[in-house]
């Protein structure tokens, strides 16, 4: 069975710090790997998608990257502003999933203080 | 280019009551998910459709749960009857194949079981 974690649930920073959030998995047959922002009431928006042949992938601000060996990903985020506040979540789609569904981890609470 | 709609919003019954939620994927969207996300969670599938045949429903509570997806096109999940441990939030999410892509979530609905 795959799992996913995300350490720590919550995080609170100042803003304008930069900052990791952490993601890992135990299958190493993972087929891609996205970060998801959830705010309050709303549903999940797509940050990025990083393909298991790639390393990173970069938006903006954010960077996530994915190291399929040490079963982890981490999603950088430059600059933090409180706009930026919201759960990050990621979830992982493994290979050997029957119809490769993503097993999402329980999300880290960012809060940016201005 | 409009998203995915869910109905209700929010709904409040008590347990043993049933209650159905409604979804309108991405136009174009073969594949439909059913989430349920507990507080505190990441969201868990409940069942994944492509076109209108169902891809995954090995965690959907059959006794209770069910859903369709008619026509390839709009889908309702229903919950028959409810329990307290039904309170969570149910999010549909679209997107265009199985592989795995860039998923496109609605809103939710927040339910209830008192």
């Amino acid at each position: 069975k795959q799992e996913v974690t995300q350490i720590p649930a919550a995080l609170s920073v100042p803003e304008g710090e930069n900052l990791v959030l952490n993601c890992s998995f135990t299958d190493s047959a993972i087929y891609n790997l996205q970060w998801f922002r959830q705010d309050p009431g709303k549903g999940l928006t797509s940050l990025l998608l990083i393909q298991s042949s790639q390393r990173e992938q970069t938006s903006g601000r954010l960077n996530a990257s994915l190291d399929k060996s040490s079963g982890r990903s981490t999603l950088y985020i430059a600059a933090s502003q409180p706009g930026d506040s919201a759960t990050y979540l990621c979830a992982g789609s493994f290979s050997s999933g029957s119809a490769r569904q993503l097993t999402f981890g329980s999300g880290t609470q960012l809060t940016v203080l201005p | 280019e409009a998203g995915v709609a869910q109905s209700p919003r929010y709904k409040i019954i008590e347990k043993r009551q049933s209650v159905a939620f409604w979804c309108n994927p991405i136009s174009g969207h073969a594949t439909l998910y059913w989430y349920q996300q507990i507080l505190g969670q990441g969201p868990k599938l409940l069942i994944q459709f492509q076109n209108n045949g169902v891809v995954d429903d090995s965690q959907l509570p059959k006794d209770r749960f069910s859903a369709e997806r008619l026509k390839g096109v709009d889908s309702t999940l229903k919950i028959q009857p409810a329990k307290l441990e039904d309170s969570a939030v149910y999010l549909c999410a679209s997107s265009l194949d199985p592989g795995g892509r860039k998923l496109f979530f609605g809103s939710g609905t927040q339910l209830s079981v008192l």
